[in-house]
């Protein structure tokens, strides 16, 4: 489909260990989000990027997550030595800059850390 | 940054009623606010928005308020029925300036049949 796609959909991993999540925003939309968004809370802003660049990076919560884009297409979420408090659901949304404002999200990759 | 408050946390209404969620930002530049609903276990979708040139916008049975002065807006569901049931987010942006959405804590509706 033309969605926002994320990967993995599930992923359980030990404490300490490194994770990566992928996201595939919509073609030609030139913004990408990343939200977190713990059990049955709200939906927490991690970080924005126009194009290739992170302008507002103020959401990561410590220097263990770091995010990357590419070809202002593919998005990655890096989470280093993951702790219990990591757990959540990475959402993922693109828009278009300059369009109606409206995100499109995917569906999320749900990370659990035992 | 901007800090987006929702209320109430949790809202159950009988089936036919109205429904209302308030939500205020701190940021005066902010000019664009969203509302998105979220159903169990899916992702979350925008239903209707307004920007700052307007004071009020509706389409069905939903409409949103804004009050700039105040730094409020409101989403109001009437004759609400039981696919109304969800997760309902406001959020809140400046899209003059870099464009990143803020969401509020969201408030669960529960329609009662």
């Amino acid at each position: 489909g033309a969605g926002v796609s994320q990967s993995p959909s599930n992923k359980v991993t030990e404490k300490g260990k490194d994770v990566e999540l992928r996201c595939d925003p919509i073609s030609g939309h030139t913004a990408l989000y990343w939200y977190r968004q713990r059990l049955g809370q709200g939906l927490e802003f991690l970080i924005y990027f126009q194009g290739n660049s992170a302008p507002d990076k103020s959401g990561l919560p410590s220097d263990r997550f770091s995010a990357e884009r590419t070809g202002e297409s593919v998005s990655t979420l890096t989470i280093q030595r993951t702790q219990q408090e990591d757990s959540a659901v990475y959402l993922c949304a693109s828009s278009f800059l300059r369009g109606t404002g409206e995100l499109f999200f995917g569906e999320g990759s749900r990370l659990t850390v035992l | 940054g901007e800090n987006v408050e929702q209320h109430p946390s949790t809202l159950s209404v009988q089936e036919g009623d109205s429904a209302v969620i308030k939500c205020t930002y701190s940021d005066s530049a902010s000019n664009y606010f969203p509302w998105y609903k979220q159903e169990l276990g899916k992702r979350p979708q925008l239903i209707i928005d307004i920007r700052s040139n307007v004071g009020e916008k509706k389409d069905q049975r939903i409409a949103v308020t804004l009050n700039k002065t105040a730094k409020h807006f409101s989403l109001h569901i009437t004759e609400t029925q039981p696919e109304d049931s969800a997760v309902y987010f406001c959020a809140a942006s400046s899209q003059t300036g870099a464009n990143n959405l803020f969401f509020g804590t969201g408030t669960r509706l529960t329609v009662i049949p």
